[in-house]
């Protein structure tokens, strides 16, 4: 079955722009959470979806924001782009969330320029 | 909220060794911990999970270990390959509630042949 896809591959923005990333989950799953991975930093967790409710919510500004269709695809969304919001966005899709193991899509490259 | 530890950062081992890798979590309340190998451009994929009922669970040259009394869990490779060279992230999570999934610094394994 088709793994975890997420679109566009790779981005590059201006400062001050905002950019939509897609993430299409493996059919059945439910639960999409989102991460920003940055070197020296780690998987840092942004939001969680399921069934189309945030369950849960990182520590990121309000900039960045989310939501999640009733096909269980998700959407994230940056506003107002900073040099800082530079990084490896990925997505995880879940059965019910929480464990059973993530699958991750390829993520999204964003640069901000 | 859950913080997880995970040290070293960076380490190197001749192939044919063995390797370990050591996480704390600081919520007692966890009880899943994953294991993910992320190697170079790829996506960060599950390899072994070990929940909070269990001490210990091997796969081939893989294992993993935990003392929840002490909140730490260490993954083990043995008989190292050149092909395990990759970062390595551990994670903590409560299945029992809706928390999101606490992912550790990140170890990137180096196998010299």
């Amino acid at each position: 079955k088709a793994g975890v896809t997420q679109t566009p591959r790779y981005l590059i923005k201006t400062r001050g722009q905002q950019v939509t990333l897609s993430c299409s989950p493996i059919s059945g799953h439910r639960s999409v959470s989102w991460y920003q991975q940055t070197p020296g930093q780690g998987l840092q967790f942004l939001f969680e979806y399921f069934s189309e409710t945030q369950r849960n919510k990182g520590n990121f500004p309000g900039r960045f924001s989310g939501r999640q269709f009733s096909n269980s695809r998700s959407e994230m969304n940056v506003s107002t782009l900073e040099l800082g919001d530079s990084a490896l966005y990925l997505c995880a899709s879940s059965f019910a969330g929480r464990e059973a193991g993530y699958t991750f899509g390829s993520g999204t490259r964003l640069t901000v320029v | 909220g859950e913080n997880v530890e995970q040290h070293p950062s960076t380490l190197s081992v001749q192939e044919g060794d063995s390797a370990v890798i050591k996480c704390t979590y600081s919520d007692s309340a966890s009880n899943y911990f994953p294991w993910y190998k992320q190697e170079l451009g790829k996506r960060p994929q599950l390899i072994i999970d070990i929940r909070s009922n269990v001490g210990e669970k091997k796969d081939q040259r893989i294992a993993v270990t935990l003392n929840k009394t002490a909140k730490h869990f260490s993954l083990h490779i043995t008989e190292t390959q050149p092909e395990d060279s990759a970062v390595y992230f551990c994670a903590a999570a409560n299945s029992g509630g809706y928390q999101k999934v606490t992912f550790g610094i990140g170890t990137k394994l180096q196998v010299i042949p």
